[in-house]
């Protein structure tokens, strides 16, 4: 039982250059989240998804575009990155409105 | 809008020592509240997660409450380890049809020998 994972676990853009991040789960989970963490910002949602072909915004949108095919995968995508894009991504997952379980993340550095 | 605050951001104690981390928010009307930890360049831990009908969750040395009405929600931590230095967070999820969690900026916890 692998939880959540994530890959990749680094990354280095250029600005607008474009990547996928991909989030997997093993828990039968039907809801998912994409997070991004900044130094005294927190952990901020980007965008989320209440079952398999669903997806909803979260505060921190824009910029970012996601899909959710099949049920255990929450692709997260960079259409042209930014700089301002620089973080670390963590992915969640949750069954329903219970405990949620996060993935080790991806640290993002766009230069 | 849900505010979720914790204070100390940083605390250093001995070994051996209990202690009490605090998170509060600013909308009473919660579904539940989870504490996590996380280490340095980690992802987040789950240590309990208290719904909004109950008053306490205890996990081993961990003992979570919450007093919803006042916006409160405390973490100790009995007989400190170095191993429990990291950082604490909490977050609420609203009650309602809302999916998403309201994170505080976490308790940096540093537990020296």
């Amino acid at each position: 039982n692998a939880g959540v994972t994530q890959t990749p676990k680094f990354r280095v853009l250029k600005t607008g250059q474009s990547m996928t991040l991909l989030c997997a789960q093993d828990m039968n989970h039907e809801y998912m989240y994409w997070y991004r963490q900044d130094p005294g910002m927190g952990l901020r949602l980007i965008h989320y998804s209440v079952g398999e072909g669903t997806t909803a915004k979260g505060e921190v949108p824009d910029g970012y575009n996601v899909s959710r095919l099949k049920k255990q995968n929450f692709l997260l995508g960079l259409e042209s990155a930014a700089p301002s894009q620089t973080s670390v991504y963590f992915c969640a997952s949750s069954y329903v409105r219970d405990e949620q379980f996060f993935g080790p993340g991806t640290r993002l550095t766009v230069l | 809008k849900q505010e979720v605050t914790q204070i100390p951001a940083a605390l250093s104690v001995p070994e051996g020592e209990n202690l009490v981390l605090n998170c509060s928010f600013t909308d009473s009307a919660i579904y539940n509240l989870q504490w996590f930890r996380q280490d340095p360049g980690k992802g987040l831990t789950s240590l309990l997660l208290i719904q909004s009908s109950q008053r306490e969750q205890t996990s081993g040395r961990l003992n979570a409450s919450l007093d919803k009405s006042s916006g409160r929600s405390t973490l100790y931590i009995a007989a400190s380890q170095p191993g429990d230095s990291a950082t604490y967070l909490c977050a609420v999820r609203p009650s309602g049809t809302a999916s998403k969690l309201t994170f505080g900026t976490g308790t940096r916890l540093q537990v020296t020998l």
